[in-house]
C-alpha cells in the first residue's frame, strides 16, 4: 500500500519547456489536490478534483493544467515552464473527514 | 472563506522543554482543524485533527491540541520535546463542503537545541 505516489521526484527544465507531473493513489479517495510549496508561503492550492471527471481551479492556477484520468490518477501539466514555477509540488488526496494524505513531492527547477 | 494564521515563523526550544505552537483560524461555523508535520525533504504527515466532540485532541508522537472556539484557536502542544521533533508544522482548516479543500497556514519551523 503505497498511499500517494508522485513522479518524477526531481526535474530541471529550461524556460518554455513542457512537462507533466504524475500522481497516483491506491487509497480509493474521491478528492485529489495539487499544491505548490514555496519558502515562507506555506502550501498554495493549484487545482483540485472532487471526483473522477471533475476539476476546479484553486488559488494559483495560472500556467497549469490538470487531468483527472481516472479515480486513481491526477496529473499536473506545465505547458510552457517559467522560472516563477520553480517550486516543490505536492499531490494530496482527501480523507473521509477532510484530512489529506500527501505524496513525497516533486522538486522542480526552471532555468 | 476560511483563513489560518500561524503567528510564529520560527521557534527554538531546548530538548526536554515543553512546546506550544499557535494557530488562529477564521471561519463562521465550526471548522475541521488539523496539524501536519513536515520533515525536510518529505511530504506532510497528519499529526492530529479536530472536527467535533472533546476539544482536547490527542495525536501521534505525543502531541495534543486544544480547540478554543472563543479564541478561534487550535494550539499544538507537547510536554517534552525530542530532537526528532525538529521540523516544520502546519495548521490547516477545512469545512465539510467544497470538496474538502483545506487552507494551510504559512508554517512554523521548530528548532530543537541539545
Amino acid at each position: 500500500n503505497a498511499g500517494v505516489t508522485q513522479t518524477p521526484k526531481f526535474q530541471v527544465l529550461k524556460t518554455g519547456q513542457s512537462m507533466t507531473l504524475q500522481c497516483a493513489q491506491d487509497m480509493n479517495h474521491n478528492s485529489m489536490y495539487w499544491y505548490r510549496q514555496d519558502p515562507g508561503m506555506g502550501l498554495r492550492l493549484i487545482y483540485y478534483s472532487a471526483s473522477e471527471g471533475t476539476t476546479d481551479k484553486g488559488e494559483v492556477p495560472n500556467g497549469y493544467n490538470v487531468s483527472r484520468l481516472n479515480k486513481r490518477e491526477f496529473s499536473l501539466r506545465l505547458e510552457s515552464a517559467a522560472p516563477s514555477q520553480t517550486s516543490v509540488y505536492f499531490c494530496a488526496i482527501g480523507g473521509s473527514t477532510d484530512e489529506q494524505f500527501f505524496g513525497p513531492g516533486t522538486r522542480l527547477t526552471v532555468l | 472563506a476560511q483563513s489560518v494564521t500561524q503567528p510564529d515563523i520560527h521557534i527554538t526550544v531546548s530538548e526536554g522543554a515543553s512546546l506550544e505552537l499557535r494557530c488562529n483560524y477564521s471561519y463562521g461555523a465550526t471548522p475541521y482543524l488539523f496539524w501536519y508535520v513536515q520533515s525536510p525533504g518529505q511530504g506532510l504527515q497528519l499529526l492530529l485533527k479536530y472536527f467535533s466532540g472533546d476539544t482536547l485532541v490527542q495525536g501521534i508522537k505525543g502531541f495534543e491540541a486544544e480547540f478554543k472556539r472563543s479564541q478561534s484557536s487550535f494550539n499544538l502542544r507537547k510536554p517534552s520535546v525530542h530532537w526528532s521533533d525538529a521540523a516544520e508544522y502546519f495548521c490547516a482548516v477545512a469545512t465539510n463542503t467544497n470538496a474538502g479543500k483545506s487552507t494551510f497556514g504559512d508554517g512554523t519551523t521548530l528548532t530543537v537545541k541539545p
